[in-house]
């Protein structure tokens, strides 16, 4: 059980530049969910996925936000024109359908200067 | 939608000590709350988690207590060891169809030798 994993796990990049993420759930999740967290807060629900469709997006996914995952496996969060606000821990999760419970990746950590 | 209150933001206790963490929501339709436990640097970890129709679940030194009509539940750690230090998250699932997680904003709990 290799759990999931987030590629980079950190990134650090200059305001109005786009940055791109990937999530490889565990195998066999058909669920995978992107979280926002913020220091001294806990995680903010972004989106979420069953299979390739995304059925859930959070009033906090602005335009400048996008999220696919094309075969219903890894998955791919990219920012676009990158401001200071977007710092923050970009956690991704995954479960299988029928559960509830959701596990974590290490996360993103992105850096906006 | 869904808010979660978590208290303390702080829990300081020494080694052996039984520590406890308290959540309330606000959806009397949620029904799936989840423990994570968090490290420096690590994503969110699951511990413990109970479902509406459950009032208390144990796992060795971890216990969570629910009371729907008060719509609150509650983390307990007993024995506690510095390994246990870290922050803790409550979440509570809104359920109707939706699969997303609202956290508190997390207990740093500091267990002293």
């Amino acid at each position: 059980d290799t759990g999931v994993s987030q590629d980079p796990r950190h990134k650090i990049t200059k305001r109005g530049q786009n940055v791109t993420f990937r999530c490889d759930p565990i195998s066999e999740h058909n669920r995978l969910y992107w979280y926002r967290q913020t220091l001294g807060q806990g995680p903010e629900f972004l989106t979420y996925f069953q299979n390739e469709a995304q059925l859930e997006k959070s009033r906090l996914l602005s335009d400048r936000f996008s999220a696919e995952r094309p075969k219903g496996s890894f998955s791919t969060l990219e920012i676009q024109r990158t401001e200071q606000g977007d710092s923050a821990m970009y956690l991704c999760a995954s479960s299988e359908t029928g559960t509830d419970t959701q596990y974590f990746g290490p996360g993103t950590r992105l850096t906006v200067l | 939608g869904e808010n979660v209150e978590q208290h303390p933001s702080t829990l300081s206790v020494q080694e052996g000590d039984s520590a406890v963490i308290k959540c309330t929501y606000s959806d009397s339709a949620s029904n799936y709350f989840p423990w994570y436990k968090q490290e420096l640097g690590k994503g969110p970890q699951l511990i413990i988690d109970i479902r509406s129709n459950v009032g208390e679940k144990k796992d060795q030194r971890i216990a969570v207590t629910l009371n729907k009509t008060a719509k609150h539940f509650s983390l307990h750690i007993t024995e506690t060891q510095p390994e246990d230090s870290a922050v803790y998250f409550c979440a509570a699932h809104s359920g109707a169809g939706s699969y997303q997680l609202t956290f508190g904003k997390g207990t740093k709990l500091s267990v002293i030798p």
